[in-house]
């Protein structure tokens, strides 16, 4: 059976801080991952995604992942977070199950960028 | 960008009485699922799709149906609700089979008193 883990529920950092959300996974099999986002009162909204090649992957509005398959890892990094990252952010594993692809999703970090 | 529309956006029910969902996309895609959100959970799978006509049952189908009448229509039925069934419901759409990327609606809160 596949999980993921988000260890941290929530997160606070200064606006202008470095941010590293973790995020740990179980797979059988490869492991393909997604970050999402999710803004107040809106749906999920992808950020990046990961299915091979280079560990390092580039998202939207600054945001990068690194998979660790050594780790078992794809934690979420940005540089310089900005008050409209505050967000919930979930690391999503794909996986086939059967002839369906299965999606499990960690429970979230709910992220706050303070003034 | 593909557009994923939920009805009603908030939607408050008594214990026993029928509730609809109703989810609408307009890219074409192939697969729809539901999703409940409660907190520490993340998102549960509760039914899917892979085209019209065609409903399979995810995690936590317990109390739940769904319907697909259509490439663009995805319905999750709840046929006598209850207090446990009190969440976040999102729909989603995606293009492929595997490793694919979803597209969500908005949301749908519902409370069932």
């Amino acid at each position: 059976a596949q999980s993921v883990t988000q260890p941290d529920a929530r997160v606070t950092v200064s606006e202008g801080a470095s941010l590293q959300l973790r995020c740990k996974y179980s797979s059988s099999g490869t492991p393909y991952l997604f970050w999402y986002v999710q803004y107040p009162r809106q749906g999920l909204q992808l950020l990046l995604k990961y299915y091979s090649g280079d560990p390092v992957v580039q998202g939207v509005n600054g945001f990068e992942a690194e998979f660790s398959k050594s780790n078992s890892s794809f934690h979420l990094r940005k540089a310089s977070v900005h008050w409209s990252d505050s967000a919930v952010y979930f690391c999503v594993l794909s996986g086939l199950s059967g002839s369906f692809n299965k999606l499990t999703f960690g429970a979230g970090t709910r992220l706050a960028v303070c003034p | 960008e593909a557009a994923v529309t939920q009805s009603p956006r908030n939607k408050v029910a008594v214990t026993g009485g029928k509730v609809t969902l109703s989810c609408n996309q307009t890219n074409n895609h192939n697969n729809m699922y539901w999703y409940r959100q409660d907190t520490g959970h993340g998102l549960r799978l509760i039914h899917y799709s892979y085209g019209a006509g065609s409903t399979e049952k995810g995690d936590i189908p317990d109390g739940y149906k769904a319907s697909r009448p259509s490439q663009e229509n995805f319905s999750l039925i709840l046929e006598l609700a209850t207090p446990s069934q009190t969440s976040v419901y999102f729909c989603a759409s995606g293009e492929k089979i595997s490793n694919e990327r979803l597209f969500f609606g908005h949301g749908t809160k519902l409370s069932v008193l």
